[in-house]
């Protein structure tokens, strides 16, 4: 069974200050990874996703992330955060197999930047 | 503009009253799935189509019920709702497996009294 761990339920930030959202997963195969964005009141934003190639993923917003086959994570980075990134973030993962494959999802970490 | 749409957006009820949820999206994208996201749970899948009259159970199946009859809606229903599906819930969409992006609607806040 596939799963996803987002360690923190909760990221405080200073604005300027860069920021990391945590994710790890465990997948048999090499996994299909996403960060979706959820805004108050609001659907979830798709950010970025890894696929295969370069294991760093540029992303909206200026969001990336780093593929860690070995460390089976897929963490979540901004050079410099924004009050505006103020959110919850949501990690999934999907096996790469052949028909439908389900998405499973993180159990979400809220990110604060402090001005 | 691309979209998923779901109604209603707010919706109080009481146990045992019969309600659907719509969710329609504009995308012509054949997987449409439904989720409910609670604190400290995440998102859970609830149901799932493939395409048309395709549909199978997600994680939480239980209480729900769903029909895919046309490509754009998929159309979520509590025949009986009780307290413990108060929830919010989302519909979404995407264009294939793998590594497709999901397209989110905007959630439906469901209290159940």
């Amino acid at each position: 069974a596939q799963s996803v761990a987002q360690p923190e339920d909760q990221v405080n930030v200073a604005e300027g200050n860069p920021l990391t959202v945590k994710c790890t997963y465990s997948v048999s195969g090499n996994p299909y990874l996403f960060w979706y964005v959820q805004y108050p009141n609001r659907g979830l934003q798709f950010l970025l996703k890894y696929i295969t190639g370069d294991n760093l993923v540029k992303g909206s917003y200026g969001f990336e992330a780093e593929f860690n086959k070995s460390q089976t994570s897929f963490h979540l980075k901004k050079p410099s955060a924004l009050v505006s990134d103020s959110a919850l973030y949501f990690c999934a993962v999907r096996a790469p197999s052949g028909g439908y494959q389900k998405v499973t999802f993180g159990t979400g970490t809220k990110l604060q930047v402090i001005p | 503009e691309a979209q998923v749409t779901q109604n209603p957006r707010y919706l109080i009820t009481v146990t045992g009253k019969k309600l659907t949820v719509t969710c329609s999206q504009n995308m012509n994208h054949e997987y449409m799935s439904w989720y409910r996201q609670d604190p400290g749970l995440g998102l859970r899948q609830i149901y799932y189509s493939m395409n048309v009259e395709v549909t199978d159970k997600g994680d939480v199946p239980e209480g729900y019920k769903v029909s895919r009859k046309e490509k754009r809606n998929f159309p979520l229903i509590l025949e009986s709702p009780s307290p413990n599906q108060t929830s919010l819930y989302f519909c979404a969409s995407s264009s294939g497996t793998g590594g497709t992006e999901a397209f989110f609607g905007q959630g439906t806040r469901l209290t159940v009294v």
